[in-house]
């Protein structure tokens, strides 16, 4: 099982639509949890973190559920702008920051 | 906000060269910096760990005398692709965790810096 598995993509989207990704960490020592937006050829950039109560930042709202080891982020009324490879990313247990990334999920939203 | 910086962006060269990637916190003490390669269409795999004034933690298989990674500074962590081969080829970023109370992201949020894109040929 991979450490840090997500939805494979691409999705291809038209604006407007509400899109979710799903992802599952083996580690269940992981205490932080966050999702990450990498465009073509860039560094990833934070979106947001994740919390056990969920939480939401605008048309985005992401969830955590301990108990199945899963992540999920949900992006409504997509533009696009939201056009990225969205990277799930888990901080590894108590081994001092060590992140580990999921193999992302291509977005793309078209007209 | 966190800013990390990495110097060159792009570096094209001739195989067998050894490479030397910069990476700073620009308005912040890291006594933690993350060296990261990313090959085409794939995620981001984790190459050491690097803590100011002690030896980086490797990752497993990666390799400590060919990936020399210094960190001198709160500020600036380097890392040296030694003798590079074009296998070497990749996207090398560097993030540099912010401490406690930034507020961005919590204490485990890392910031990353632009990337350096390595060419051997």
């Amino acid at each position: 099982r991979k450490e840090v598995e997500q939805d494979p993509g691409p999705f291809n989207v038209p604006e407007g639509a509400t899109v979710a990704f799903n992802c599952t960490y083996s580690n269940s020592a992981s205490q932080s949890f966050f999702w990450y937006r990498q465009d073509c050829r860039k560094e990833p950039k934070l979106l947001m973190s994740v919390y056990s109560s969920g939480n939401e930042d605008g048309r985005f709202t992401a969830q955590l559920n301990r108990a199945s080891q899963y992540i999920s982020l949900l992006i409504r009324d997509s533009k696009l702008s939201d056009s990225a490879t969205y990277l799930c990313v888990v901080n590894w247990g108590n081994q001092g920051g060590k992140l580990i990334f999921g193999q992302g999920t291509e977005l793309s939203v078209k007209p | 906000g966190a800013v990390v910086s990495q110097h060159p962006s792009r570096v094209i060269c001739k195989s067998g060269t050894s490479v030397k990637i910069e990476c700073r916190s620009l308005d912040f003490q890291a006594t933690t910096m993350f060296w990261y390669r990313q090959f085409p269409k794939q995620s981001l795999m984790l190459m050491a760990t690097s803590n100011e004034g002690s030896k980086a933690t490797y990752e497993q298989g990666v390799e400590k005398d060919k990936f020399l990674i210094n960190h001198a500074s709160l500020t600036l962590s380097t890392l040296t692709v030694t003798s590079a081969h074009p296998e070497d080829s990749s996207f090398y970023i560097c993030s540099a965790n912010g401490g406690t109370g930034d507020g961005a992201g919590g204490p485990d949020t890392q910031y990353f810096g632009p990337g350096t894109r390595l060419t051997v040929l």
